[in-house]
């Protein structure tokens, strides 16, 4: 079984600073990697995706993340954080040999960006 | 294209009652999941179908809890008789294939209040 701990449940952080959102992972198999975003009042938005291959990762929004198998570790980062990054941030795994492409999510980190 | 549209947004009623939320999935998408959200649990996967069909119902909480998918462009989930501890978010999201790298697109969820 898979399981996902977001390591900060809350990171506050000023407007331009970098940020770091922690993921750590526990799977006995290879597994896909997720990140995504709720906004206020929102459903969940995809961020980005490790599938394989490169294990730096770029999605939306400025957003990057980096696989680290060794570390089990999917750590969310951003140089220059916006006010409008203000929103949870989900880290996701789902097991490859996962039929239906069950997710399992960690309990989330909210992310408040200050000005 | 249109999202993934969950009806009603919100949903205030008495303890005892019935309750239905309504999901319907991104035309095309053959799997349509049911998720919960709460503080104390975090997002929590109920049900997902695959063509209409129920694959895996092991998150549905108590019997109290029901999901029908009638075809392709229509899911309900029902409680009855309604508790306060329902109380939560509920959201429905849908896939292309129960291929495990895909993505989920959520809807904008069912904010249920029950008194």
């Amino acid at each position: 079984a898979q399981s996902v701990t977001q390591l900060d449940s809350q990171v506050p952080v000023f407007e331009e600073a970098p940020v770091e959102l922690r993921c750590n992972y526990s799977s006995s198999v290879s597994v896909y990697l997720f990140w995504y975003v709720q906004y206020p009042n929102q459903g969940l938005q995809l961020l980005l995706k490790y599938l394989s291959g490169s294990t730096l990762v770029k999605g939306i929004n400025g957003f990057e993340a980096e696989f680290n198998k060794s570390q089990t570790s999917f750590h969310l980062r951003k140089p220059s954080v916006h006010i409008s990054d203000t929103a949870e941030y989900f880290c996701a795994v789902s097991d490859l040999n996962n039929q239906g492409g069950k997710l399992i999510f960690g309990q989330g980190t909210e992310l408040s960006v200050k000005p | 294209d249109a999202g993934v549209i969950q009806s009603p947004r919100h949903e205030v009623t008495e303890m005892g009652q019935e309750v239905t939320l309504r999901c319907k999935p991104i035309s095309g998408h053959d799997y349509l999941f049911w998720y919960r959200q709460t503080m104390m649990r975090g997002l929590e996967l109920l049900i997902y179908f695959n063509n209409n069909v129920p694959i895996d119902d092991s998150g549905m909480p108590e019997d109290r809890f029901s999901a029908k998918m009638p075809n392709a462009s229509f899911s309900t989930l029902k409680i009855q008789p309604s508790e306060p501890r329902d109380s939560a978010v509920y959201f429905c999201a849908s896939s292309q294939t129960g291929i495990s790298n895909q993505p989920q697109h959520f809807g904008d969820g069912t904010r249920l209040s029950i008194l």
